[in-house]
């Protein structure tokens, strides 16, 4: 049973437009959500978090977006880079357990 | 500047040898995990540890073990080397009541 569900296994977006990657998860016992950036032979590293409690958290350009009625989290980055380039992971968290579930994760490749 | 760092990088083996990939972290983290990386699942947890003596098993254990003997380590040994266990393999690590975690540069396995 996926709880944290990535429906979109890559994404080609043209470099200084926006990305918007999605994910969806199932237990509404979820209250922090994360995304992980992965580059190849390198390990995940985080890059922006958003806990429950708001509906949006930018850093530079990264915002993630937060419904929770839809059970439904996107990022945002704003201008798109060639940098950007690489497999986004989303992740989910609740309160007192340290673990995350990840979902399978969404190839983005930015178009110069 | 503190990290996390796993060896080997890459490892060849034979279906039923035993196997033992080490995890290493400077960040003085009370929690470490161990993860595997395949198409189409993303992250999926196989052990983890809140402490030195603690361990558990996460949704995909059966076939590996843990031990946590300081702080520092959390080796993973795969008991009888599978096909089915090739992949590439993640350690990560976090603080007491952290959601983010800490990831190394991963070790991939191939099971002849």
């Amino acid at each position: 049973d996926q709880q944290v569900k990535q429906n979109s296994p890559s994404l080609s977006v043209q470099e200084g437009r926006i990305s918007i990657l999605n994910c969806d998860y199932t237990n509404s016992m979820f209250d922090y959500f994360l995304w992980y950036k992965k580059y190849p032979a390198e390990g995940p590293t985080f890059l922006i978090s958003i806990s429950s409690i708001k509906d949006k958290n930018e850093d530079g350009r990264f915002t993630v977006f937060l419904n929770k009625s839809a059970k439904h989290l996107s990022l945002h980055i704003v201008p798109s880079q060639p940098g950007d380039s690489a497999v986004y992971f989303c992740a989910a968290s609740f309160f007192g357990n340290e673990k995350l579930t990840f979902g399978t994760g969404t190839r983005l490749t930015i178009i110069p | 500047d503190a990290e996390i760092t796993q060896s080997p990088r890459h490892k060849i083996t034979e279906t039923g040898r035993q196997v033992t990939l080490a995890c290493h972290q400077t960040w003085n983290h009370n929690n470490m995990f161990w993860y595997r990386q395949d198409l189409g699942h993303g992250l999926r947890l196989i052990h983890y540890s809140y402490g030195v003596q603690d361990t558990n098993k996460g949704e995909v254990s059966d076939g590996y073990s843990v031990s946590r003997s300081n702080t520092e380590d959390l080796p993973l040994t795969l008991e009888s080397a599978a096909s089915s266990q090739t992949s590439v393999y993640f350690c990560a690590s976090s603080e007491a009541g952290g959601n983010e975690q800490f990831f190394g540069p991963g070790t991939r396995l191939t099971v002849l």
